[in-house]
């Protein structure tokens, strides 16, 4: 059983564009909502994370929105740049101190 | 923000050979670290969780004696992959969590890529 699935794998996006990522997980015991960035060749890093008592959050360019309801979460990136080119993770967790992640989407910003 | 250190970031060895990757939580104190894998392409797999001073907790599939962890002190933790084969060449990482319990943010060490010729 998936319990999280991440859309879409890939993503090719023009410099300044939005970049749309999203995550449906199953598990209503999920509790923190982080996206993680990944270069190649590295580990991945906390990019922006929610908890389920707010429905949006925004650092910087990165927002991240949440629906509860439909068991949903997003990350946007506004005025994507060509460093934002990575690979993207959803990785809720929820109840104990694991990561469940997504697949990954592989984000391109083309310059 | 929080640095965890991953040591070696790379090594090559014949099969057979065992080899051991440390992982080190440089600014905190991590009461619990993580051991994932990732192939090429892929997302990473939660191999086995670590906590100081106790013995660690193996994910379903994942061959404990192939696999030894060790979390000595609260801030290191090492992966031994014991008589290494060419199928275990992979990208090795670790994490660590500042607290224990619940949902809390995981730091991620920079992985150690694994080749076994």
């Amino acid at each position: 059983q998936q319990q999280v699935k991440q859309s879409p794998q890939s993503l090719i996006v023009q410099k300044g564009g939005i970049s749309i990522i999203n995550c449906a997980y199953e598990n209503t015991a999920f509790d923190y909502f982080p996206w993680y960035q990944q270069f190649p060749g590295k580990g991945p890093a906390l990019l922006i994370a929610i908890r389920p008592d707010v429905s949006e959050k925004k650092e910087g360019r990165f927002t991240i929105s949440f629906n509860k309801s439909a068991k949903q979460f997003s990350l946007h990136i506004m005025d994507s740049q060509p460093g934002d080119s990575a690979t993207y993770f959803c990785a809720p967790q929820g109840g104990s101190e694991k990561l469940v992640f997504g697949k990954g989407t592989k984000l391109t910003v083309n310059p | 923000g929080a640095v965890v250190s991953q040591h070696p970031s790379w090594v090559i060895c014949k099969s057979g050979t065992s080899v051991k990757i440390e992982c080190r939580s440089l600014d905190f104190q991590a009461t619990t670290m993580f051991w994932y894998r990732q192939f090429p392409k892929q997302s990473l797999m939660l191999m086995a969780t670590s906590n100081e001073g106790s013995k660690a907790t193996y994910e379903q599939g994942v061959e404990k004696d192939k696999f030894l962890i060790n979390h000595a002190s609260l801030t290191l933790s090492t992966l031994t992959v014991t008589s290494a084969h060419p199928e275990d060449s992979s990208f090795y990482i670790c994490s660590a969590t500042r607290r224990t319990g619940g949902s809390q943010p995981q730091h991620f060490g920079d992985g150690t890529r694994l080749s076994i010729l």
